[in-house]
């Protein structure tokens, strides 16, 4: 499968434990996003990477998420001190730039308890 | 800053056309994207509008106006399996990341 891949699928965390989510990007594509998502809305953008540059950081981001793409290739969202408003679906997508379409991953689910 | 909306939710037979319309207001517009959502599923593209006009692919065709900050998503030939949510995207040419609209959930009934 080359598409783009989420790791773990579902988190349960007790509040104000910290989380870290895996994406691997499709592979010859060097733009990588990440989204949440809430029931019934449409994705937020979070964070924009151009390779291992973090080129974009929306207001949402609070100083508790972090985003790293170390390589440029596979990247981590970490959240830190867990709220319950965290709780949401965590989207990945990579493109490969241009005018291109983004392709998005099956999400990890974190549930905040 | 960027404002983007679609009605909630729509209901349509099946074999019939539906058309979802998607309003925008950005800066920096570098083209307006259609995806798929099934619950519980992540989004799957559909298509895509650069230019003014109409593009058609299968079943789906997507409309801009670029004047008018509008775009429209058309399926023809409903089938059951189109009850989902349509999320309108738009592109900016600068920071690339992609807006998203709402999202409309549409509810295809025999």
């Amino acid at each position: 499968d080359t598409g783009v891949s989420q790791d773990p699928r579902h988190k349960i965390t007790k509040r104000g434990q910290n989380v870290t989510f895996r994406c691997d990007p499709i592979s010859e594509h060097n733009r990588l996003y990440w989204y949440r998502q809430t029931l019934g809305q449409g994705p937020e953008f979070l964070t924009y990477f151009q390779n291992e540059a973090q080129l974009e950081k929306s207001r949402l981001l609070s100083d508790r998420f972090s985003a790293e793409r170390p390589k440029g290739s596979f990247s981590t969202l970490e959240i830190q001190r867990t709220e319950q408003g965290d709780s949401a679906m965590y989207l990945c997508a990579s493109s490969p730039g241009g005018g291109s379409e983004a392709f998005f991953g099956q999400g990890t689910r974190l549930t905040v308890v | 800053g960027q404002n983007i909306d679609q009605p909630t939710e729509m209901t349509a037979t099946e074999g019939a056309i539906v058309q979802i319309n998607c309003t925008y207001q950005t800066s920096g517009f570098n083209g307006l994207f259609w995806y798929q959502q099934h619950a519980g599923e992540a989004p799957t593209f559909l298509s895509y509008n650069v230019l003014d006009g109409l593009e058609e692919k299968g079943r789906f065709s997507s409309f801009l106006s670029r004047s008018k900050g509008y775009s429209y998503l058309l399926l023809k030939e409903l089938q059951m399996k189109d009850s989902a949510s349509y999320l309108c995207a738009v592109k900016r040419n600068y920071g690339q990341n992609f807006v998203f609209g709402p999202g409309t959930r549409l509810s295809v009934l025999p």
